[in-house]
């Protein structure tokens, strides 16, 4: 059973162009977070969805961030337009519901901006 | 809002010896989750140890446990017999148990382990 798959692992990307950032969850896992770890500091929350709805986006940036999770294929986080400040470790997680369920993490995506 | 505090940015053990990682967490809800999560080099979450907050008794993992103090909030994790591959950033993480309280993760700012040999 493979775990939350997560790419790229690595992404350079210059300022002002756009970063995508894919995520797979755990089979049988209908709920997706993400998160996001800068140098040095513990992940933040950016948005929960299910399949084809967000349900929290209260950690999202109001501009330039947009996440999906389509009925078919991987989750999306999406910057556009990307500065300096959004270089980042970006963490996908997903569990099969609410409360106790556990959270599991990918490993990871880097986004350097350059 | 909850909020979750670890106090102490960075601690050091000697091999084998014992580790104690402090967490508090401030919450106005009677039923939540705590987690402890490990983030070795490697940048991976990996799960450690979870706790359910209705559960009296202390979570134990191998030569992992907790100490749950519900009404002190305060969750800490005690790490026997340490090993080299314990070294790592630590975080204490809290989950709402309740479906309308939203559902992420909130993560203290984490604590790294230096495991001397």
């Amino acid at each position: 059973n493979a775990g939350v798959m997560q790419n790229p692992r690595h992404l350079v990307r210059r300022r002002g162009q756009e970063a995508r950032l894919r995520c797979s969850p755990m089979k049988g896992h209908s709920h997706v977070y993400w998160y996001r770890q800068l140098p040095e500091e513990g992940l933040k929350f950016m948005v929960y969805l299910q399949k084809e709805n967000i349900i929290d986006e209260s950690g999202m940036p109001k501009e330039r961030f947009s996440a999906e999770f389509p009925k078919e294929g991987p989750s999306i986080l999406r910057i556009q337009q990307v500065v300096r400040g959004d270089s980042a470790a970006y963490f996908c997680a997903s569990s099969t519901g609410q409360g106790g369920n556990t959270i599991y993490f990918g490993e990871g995506s880097w986004l350097t901006v350059v | 809002a909850q909020t979750v505090t670890q106090s102490q940015p960075e601690m050091s053990v000697q091999e084998a010896e014992t580790v104690t990682l402090s967490c508090t967490y401030d919450t106005s809800e009677s039923d939540y989750y705590l987690f402890w999560y490990k983030q070795p080099p490697s940048r991976q979450m990996i799960l450690v140890i979870r706790q359910e907050a209705y559960k009296q008794q202390n979570a134990t993992e191998n030569r992992f446990s907790v100490n749950f103090q519900k009404a002190a909030k305060s969750f800490s994790l005690k790490i026997s017999d340490s090993q080299l591959g314990d070294a790592a950033m630590y975080f204490c993480a809290y989950r709402s148990a309740f479906n309308n309280a939203g559902n992420m993760l909130t993560f203290g700012g984490g604590t790294r382990l230096m495991v001397k040999p």
